[in-house]
This record gives structure tokens, sequence and C-alpha cells, in this order.
């Protein structure tokens, strides 16, 4: 049964430091996203990939955020530095876009949860 | 732009009758419609999608949904509830989902009493 696999599943850590959260994508899928879900803002997209490449990247901040695709099998968000606003369930998603139909959908991994104090 | 309203935070309803989750969206063009429903500590996991054709959707666990394009709407739907289907259910829309992300909205709460 492939799934979406995320590590850490739980990361604590103090606020400045460097966050690097990890997801393997179900392989054969062409699409990555990274979400991110709050009580307060729900669930919100902050950046994905196609074939590796990034389209949209508009709902992450720039300026402590970073995405990136090393290979077809990892994606990783990175924070530096990291914020106590920052603590949030982090979850990504694959897909297989077939764009003559323009259907999908969009298998979840576990998340991870930060909490930066 | 695309949106998505889910207006009720929670539904509660007693097991073994219906439930409905309600959801409207705004988009420009077709909509493609999903719903995903999230447990406790868990990343969400697909119910069900209208692309095209017929209005009334059937997916996972005995959900189904019924695109009104009149009224907008999405609603989740089940014949008879069970308390295992106490969740976060989220309603999304895209209007070209192989060109654009899908919008999620705000969440509602299922909760069914034994």
């Amino acid at each position: 049964d492939a799934r979406v696999t995320q590590t850490p599943r739980h990361k604590v850590t103090e606020m400045g430091q460097e966050v690097t959260m990890r997801c393997q994508p179900i392989l054969g899928h062409n699409t990555v996203f990274w979400y991110r879900q709050t009580m307060m803002q729900g669930l919100e997209l902050l950046a994905y990939f196609r074939n590796r490449a990034p389209l949209d990247d508009s709902g992450m901040p720039k300026d402590r955020f970073s995405a990136e695709m090393p290979d077809a099998t990892l994606a990783t968000l990175k924070i530096q530095p990291s914020e106590p606003r920052d603590s949030a369930v982090y979850f990504c998603a694959s897909g297989l876009v077939v764009l003559s139909d323009g259907s999908y959908e969009q298998y979840f991994g576990p998340g991870t949860r930060l909490t930066v104090t | 732009a695309q949106s998505v309203a889910q207006p009720e935070d929670q539904v509660n309803v007693a097991e073994g009758n219906p439930l409905t989750v309600k959801c409207t969206y705004s988009v420009s063009g077709n909509p493609y419609l999903f719903w995903y429903v999230q447990y406790p500590n868990r990343g969400l996991q697909f119910l069900l999608k209208y692309i095209t054709g017929d209005n009334l959707v059937k997916g996972s666990y005995g959900f189904e949904a019924e695109f009104n394009k009149s009224q907008t709407s999405f609603h989740l739907k089940k014949p008879s509830a069970l308390v295992s289907d106490s969740a976060l259910y989220f309603c999304a829309v895209s209007s070209r989902p192989g060109r654009r992300a899908l919008t999620f909205g705000s969440g509602t709460r299922l909760q069914v009493q034994p």
C-alpha cells in the first residue's frame, strides 16, 4: 500500500534554530504539495512542485522558509530561523496529475508536528 | 479566484441518522470538487470527487456528495451515520486541478453520538 512518508513526526526546537522536514512522495507521483495546518488558519498551501520544479510558493514566507525537491523521491521544507508562530502541523501530499483530463487526487502524509519554543 | 465555504464548524448527529456536511464554492469555469476526511493525528484522506457527469457522486465508507451547479454547492451526505465517522471533513475546489492547486475549506467537525 503506497503511502507518503514524512520525517520527523514530531519536532520540538528553540526559537532561532533551523528546522528541516522531509517528505517521500508516492513513487510515480509527479506533484508534491506542502501544507501547514493550525487551529487559527486552518489548512494553508505553502508550496507545490510539478516534476520537481516549483510551480507556486506564494503561500510561503520567503524570508525564512524554503522548499526544494533534490530528487523525485525527496521533498524538503526548511525553516531558518524558526519562530514560535511557526508551530503547526506540516503536511506533505503527492499526486499524479494527468493534464489531459485535469483530474487527480492528493495523498497526504501523516504530518510533522512542529513546536517552536 | 477560487474559494470554498463550509458554513458549519461542527455538525452533531445521532448514530443511525442521516448526516449532511455543507459546502459551497466559488470558481471561474467548471469546478472540480473534492471531499477529504481527517482523523485525529492523521493526514487528510481522499473521500470522493466530482469532475463531470452524474451529479451524485459515491465515495469511500458509504459517503456520497451531490453537486448542484445552480446553488454552487457540493454537500457531503451519508444515509446512516456511524460513531466512527466522527472526524474533521474538508471540502476543496479547483478550476483547473492539473494546473492550479486545490483550495480547501476551513473544515467541519462531525460528531456522531452513540
